[in-house]
C-alpha cells in the first residue's frame, strides 16, 4: 500500500516570496492533515480535512495560509508572503476515521531567508 | 488549553534495559492517547493506541500505560536496541468534540550500545 506523498521535500524561499506544498494522501483516507513542526518541537495541527470540505483551521494563520482539497483527494498548502518563522517541516497525515491513528508524509522541509 | 510535557532532555539507556518515557497532561481528559515514532528527517509513525478505559497496552516490546487519575502515560520498550534510538512523541485527542492530535515535544531516546 502506497503511503502519504508529499513534495517538494526540500525548499529555499525568501521572506516574503510565495510557497505551495503538495499532499496525495493513502487512497480511501477521507482525513486529512497538514502540520507544522517547528525545530525542537512537536507536530502542530494547521488545518484538518473530512472529504473536501475543512473541519478546523482555527490554527491556521488565515492572512498568510491557505490550504484546499478541492476533489477530496489531494491538498495543497500554501504560504503568501512567507516570514522568517515560517521556516519548519510542513507534515501531511491522513487517517481512515477521525479518531484512528495518522500516517504521515516524510514531509516538506521549508527555509525561509 | 491542554498542556502535554514530555521528558525535554534525552534519555540515555543502555542496551538490553528498559527504557521508559513519561507524558503527563493537564487541563484535560482524553478519550484516548497515542504514541509516535520520529527518526530525523522523517514522518511521525504510529506505534500504539489506549483509550481511556484501558489501563495497558502492548505490542512486542512495546508497552504503554494509561492513568487517568495522574494524567500520565508511561511507554516503555523492553530489552532496548540501539534501533530503537528515536523521537518518541506522545499524541492525545484534542477534545471538545475537535478531531485530530495535539502532539508533546517529544522525548530524544538514545540506546547504547
Amino acid at each position: 500500500e502506497a503511503g502519504v506523498a508529499q513534495s517538494p521535500r526540500y525548499k529555499i524561499i525568501e521572506k516574503r516570496q510565495s510557497v505551495a506544498f503538495w499532499c496525495n494522501p493513502i487512497s480511501g483516507h477521507a482525513t486529512l492533515y497538514w502540520y507544522q513542526q517547528i525545530l525542537g518541537q512537536g507536530p502542530k495541527l494547521l488545518i484538518q480535512f473530512q472529504n473536501n470540505g475543512v473541519v478546523d483551521d482555527s490554527q491556521l494563520p488565515k492572512d498568510r495560509f491557505s490550504a484546499e482539497r478541492l476533489k477530496g483527494v489531494d491538498s495543497t498548502l500554501k504560504i503568501q508572503p512567507a516570514k522568517l518563522e515560517d521556516s519548519a517541516v510542513y507534515l501531511c497525515a491522513s487517517s481512515f476515521t477521525s479518531a484512528g491513528e495518522l500516517f504521515f508524509g516524510e514531509g516538506s522541509r521549508l527555509t525561509v531567508l | 488549553s491542554q498542556k502535554i510535557e514530555q521528558n525535554s532532555e534525552a534519555l540515555n539507556i543502555q542496551e538490553g534495559k528498559t527504557a521508559t518515557l513519561t507524558c503527563n497532561y493537564t487541563n484535560y481528559s482524553p478519550a484516548y492517547l497515542q504514541w509516535y515514532r520520529q527518526d530525523p528527517g522523517r514522518g511521525p509513525v504510529f506505534l500504539l493506541l489506549i483509550r481511556e478505559n484501558e489501563k495497558e497496552k502492548r505490542k512486542e516490546r512495546l508497552k504503554v500505560t494509561f492513568d487517568t487519575t495522574l494524567k500520565q502515560s508511561l511507554f516503555h520498550i523492553t530489552a532496548s536496541q540501539p534501533a530503537d534510538s528515536a523521537t518518541y512523541l506522545c499524541a492525545l485527542d484534542r477534545g471538545g468534540g475537535a478531531d485530530g492530535l495535539t502532539f508533546g515535544k517529544g522525548t530524544h531516546l538514545i540506546i547504547q550500545p
